[in-house]
């Protein structure tokens, strides 16, 4: 799987938009973008996917640019309760296939 | 909730002992992931069953084993246990049905495992 930078941590205050880059510039062709978050200790949560187009669902937009060499995970409206680790990865498209978490960004959402 | 449940939340035991961990995955899963989280080496994919079959293989030490039964649940058995096997232990499940393109992994709240 192609391997995902992204910055340590992000502060973020509530009511605004959260804006999480992460670089995959060795992205090939059949391999998602994934995001998932974690809020401490708890079970890493699925956040959103996408191939080539932008994606947006009830949690988040995902913006892919068109090289698909990076993406940006979209908060539109961040709560304290979205203070978690983010993960951004890239996933082959197969049958079967294991995730790998790296570092992730800690975002702190701020009152 | 991501509607897979894990059982129990917290464990603690002393080493050399051996503990199972249950998983059950959401419903129309066919395949079960479980892996290690602790704080020095991040998630680590173990194993993988999809419908009662070993379909993949991480790092998994040969203390370890795992399997899936016919109603799907899955069971991480860890023996010998060392200090170094203390971490967060999530299952997560996902549809993979034959033929199919790449889903999504819905994850466990995790158990907590503590080797005294």
């Amino acid at each position: 799987d192609a391997k995902t930078t992204q910055p340590p941590s992000m502060d973020c205050a509530e009511g605004r938009a959260a804006n999480l880059p992460c670089n995959h510039s060795t992205i090939s062709g059949n391999e998602y973008v994934y995001w998932y978050r974690q809020i401490h200790s708890q079970g890493p949560q699925y956040i959103i996917h996408g191939l080539k187009n932008n994606e947006t669902n009830e949690m988040a937009s995902l913006i892919i640019t068109e090289d698909r060499k990076s993406s940006t995970l979209i908060l539109p409206h961040a709560t304290l309760r979205d203070t978690a680790v983010y993960y951004c990865i890239a996933v082959l498209r197969s049958n079967d296939y294991k995730l790998s978490f790296g570092a992730g960004t800690t975002v702190t959402v701020r009152a | 909730d991501s509607g897979v449940t894990q059982t129990p939340k917290h464990l603690i035991t002393a080493t050399g002992q051996r503990v199972t961990l249950r998983c059950s995955p959401r419903s129309g899963d066919l395949s079960v992931y479980w892996y290690q989280q602790s704080l020095d080496q991040g998630l680590q994919f173990l194993i993988q069953y999809y419908n009662g079959e070993e379909r993949a293989k991480g790092n998994i030490l040969e203390r370890f084993s795992a399997q899936q039964f016919p109603d799907l649940h899955s069971e991480l058995n860890l023996s010998s246990l060392e200090l170094g096997d203390s971490a967060l232990y999530f299952c997560a499940s996902s549809v993979v049905g034959q033929g199919s393109l790449t889903d999504t992994q819905y994850f466990g709240p995790g158990t907590r495992l503590t080797v005294l």
